[in-house]
């Protein structure tokens, strides 16, 4: 199985601010991960696909890279609506898997 | 509009089985992947299988093998997830989540989800 180890675990910023969350991948792979946004007592929202195709209807603050392992969502001036929780996931091979979360706040 | 709704909460006793529906509408039904997704209380996000009822063959995370069985009925675009000889740590909020297009690039690609339906298991 394919472990996605995302850091930090939790971060926190002021309005404007920008935020990165980093996955790192065990085995290597190009281009197949997503992102999601979830917020308390909600199903997560995809807003990252391909590892950088923002899914419609997304703000465009939010971006996303890779780097050989390693992928990365930034979010550009950081928002109050931004407060969630973030996952990357998996979508190169079976089992699917997502990274253990990143909870953004709001100082 | 594509909308997927799941059915109600359910409250189980170890060493049973629970029979969780999601039924989708506003688009098509047959070609487009439905995963299952769960999340323990407090925790992170699980992938437990899928099916594009187009080729009613599903694909099984391995933890689950042999507890899980995802079908689908395409007389009503629902699609069921069973799952089977439950435990404590199976307590949790299962999604159901359509992939993002028709084809196979895009299956794992989580786009509408359900609303969850929580599973407790206790005796």
């Amino acid at each position: 199985d394919i472990q996605m180890t995302q850091s930090p675990s939790s971060v926190s910023g002021s309005v404007g601010d920008r935020v990165t969350i980093t996955c790192r991948a065990s085995q290597g792979f190009s281009g197949s991960l997503a992102w999601y946004q979830q917020k308390p007592g909600k199903a997560p929202n995809l807003l990252i696909f391909g590892a950088s195709s923002l899914q419609s209807g997304v703000p465009s603050r939010f971006t996303g890279s890779e780097s050989g392992t390693d992928f990365t969502l930034t979010i550009s001036n950081l928002q109050p609506e931004d407060v969630a929780t973030y996952y990357c996931q998996q979508a190169n091979s079976f089992p699917l898997t997502f990274g253990g979360g990143t909870k953004v706040e709001m100082k | 509009q594509v909308s997927l709704v799941q059915s109600g909460a359910e409250v189980k006793t170890p060493g049973s089985s629970v029979k969780v529906s999601c039924k989708s509408s506003g688009g098509s039904f047959s070609t487009y992947a439905i995963n299952w997704v769960r999340q323990a209380p407090g925790q992170g996000l699980e992938w437990m299988g899928r099916t594009v009822p187009i080729f009613a063959a599903p694909i099984y995370a391995q933890k689950f093998q042999g507890r899980v069985t995802i079908t689908a009925d395409k007389s009503t675009s629902t699609v069921y997830m069973e799952l089977r000889s439950l435990k404590s740590d199976d307590t949790a909020l299962y999604f159901c989540a359509r992939g993002l297009g028709g084809n196979g690039y895009y299956y794992s690609y989580m786009a509408v989800w359900g609303e969850g339906t929580p599973v407790t298991v206790s005796s």
